[in-house]
């Protein structure tokens, strides 16, 4: 079974503060990445996608995120962020079959402090 | 267009009970999956369905099972409700069947007392 592993729990900043948050999925083969987001009490909302191609993806509300195949790694930055960011990030894999459907991470909780 | 459309909200049921949730995915999507959110587990794939088909089942009990509609609407059944099975449940819908990008509902708030 693939499992994704995110590399903190929890991550305070202060505004203007640059942000990145990392994963790392285990599947070897080929595989779709994603983070969502969620913001209190809304659901969950797709950030970004790595499907293939290039390794740097842009995303909405000035996301993007970096694929490092060779770390099987998956990592959200953004460079400024603000305290509206403050919600649950989730990183989540897909592999080819979809047996597990979407595998997804234990979640970061980012507080951006005003 | 209108989003992931879950009903109910929240439930409150009795152990023993069984509970039946509905999804109605974004029109023209015809992959619906359902998902188990909880504080201690995090999110965990239950089952998807496309055309009608159950394609892929996660690592749960037979008591939960699922259902899809010709017009892609889904239904999640739990039979003999435990309490155990308090959590978010969330649905999602996919224009095709796995790898796009899943777009999910609220998502309903199962309560097992």
């Amino acid at each position: 079974a693939q499992s994704v592993s995110q590399h903190n729990h929890h991550v305070i900043l202060s505004e203007a503060a640059s942000l990145e948050l990392g994963c790392n999925y285990s599947y070897g083969g080929t595989v779709n990445l994603f983070w969502y987001v969620q913001y209190p009490g809304q659901h969950l909302q797709l950030l970004l996608k790595y499907f293939s191609g290039d390794p740097l993806v842009k995303g909405i509300k000035g996301f993007e995120a970096e694929f490092i195949k060779s770390k099987f790694s998956f990592y959200l930055r953004k460079p400024s962020v603000q305290w509206s960011d403050t919600a649950e990030y989730f990183c989540a894999s897909y592999s080819g079959g979809g047996a597990d459907g979407l595998t997804f991470g234990k979640g970061t909780h980012l507080i951006i402090q005003p | 267009k209108a989003g992931v459309t879950q009903t109910p909200r929240y439930l409150i049921k009795t152990r023993g009970q069984q509970v039946t949730l509905s999804c109605s995915p974004i029109s023209g999507h015809r992959s619906v999956s359902w998902y188990q959110q909880t504080p201690g587990q995090g999110l965990q794939f239950l089952f998807e369905y496309f055309s009608e088909t159950q394609r892929n089942k996660g690592n749960f009990p037979g008591r939960f099972s699922g259902r899809q509609f010709s017009n892609s609407r889904s239904e999640m059944n739990v039979s003999t409700l435990e309490l155990g099975d308090s959590a978010l449940y969330l649905c999602a819908s996919s224009s095709l069947t796995g790898g796009n990008e899943a777009f999910f509902g609220q998502g309903t708030r199962l309560t097992v007392v």
